[in-house]
């Protein structure tokens, strides 16, 4: 256990539905981070929170929209997807977004199927 | 922006052999870490390496930050089945947040 759940860890969904993916972290830290992991790219950066503001988007298609409520939580909701999109997201957190110690803690990771 | 880049991708090894994967930076690093994901696993934290030149060692994992503090290495001898998985090195620069390379896929046939 290493303090960050992720649920589902399993979802396969319609290319016309609405899910979201959501991310815990029990750790008191101050960033959270998504992540796309395929076989094309291992670890693609998604979209990183600090202090619940989002400070990176890397051209993420805006049918993937994040949420972070609070510091603790993180969601991803997906609407309209491709196929392509089937893969692992793995949400990751740690103390800080600059600090010099800023080892991440990834959560299970969900895997999203899209039909 | 920032660039890490891992070399080799794939590293097919025999049991009981060694071998070396290679990180590179674009850019001089404040620290380097480096990560282990098993097979249907997550990324796990293993280590992480701040001063130029440092070596630091876990069991058979030796870990190696260059001078220049632009690339490091992750050497594994006597490589054994449960070395199986992915090992990415992770850059950050003062000022920067982290940033991944590519990994490498470590294979170990028995």
């Amino acid at each position: 256990e290493t303090g960050v759940t992720q649920t589902p860890r399993h979802l396969v969904m319609g290319m016309t539905n609405k899910k979201s993916l959501k991310c815990e972290q029990h750790l008191g830290h101050n960033a959270m981070y998504w992540y796309k992991q395929s076989a094309k790219k291992p670890l693609e950066l998604m979209f990183v929170y600090s202090l619940e503001e989002r400070v990176e988007n890397n051209s993420v298609p805006s049918r993937f929209s994040p949420e972070c409520p609070n510091s603790s939580h993180l969601f991803l909701h997906l609407h309209t997807l491709q196929p392509e999109d089937s893969a692992l997201y793995l949400c990751a957190s740690s103390q800080d977004l600059y600090a010099r110690n800023n080892e991440q803690f990834f959560g299970p990771g969900t895997r999203l199927t899209v039909l | 922006g920032q660039q890490v880049m891992q070399i080799p991708q794939y590293q097919h090894v025999q049991e009981g052999e060694d071998f070396t994967t290679y990180c590179n930076s674009s850019t001089t690093l404040s620290n380097i870490q480096w990560y282990k994901q098993r097979p249907g696993g997550h990324p796990v934290f293993l280590i992480q390496l701040v001063k130029s030149g440092e070596v630091k060692k876990q069991k058979r994992l030796t870990f190696q930050f260059g001078e220049a503090k632009k690339n490091s290495s992750l050497h594994i001898t006597a490589t054994q089945t449960t070395d199986v998985g992915t090992y990415f090195c992770a850059g950050q620069a003062a000022g920067n947040k982290l940033t991944f390379g590519g990994g490498t896929r470590v294979l170990v046939k028995p």
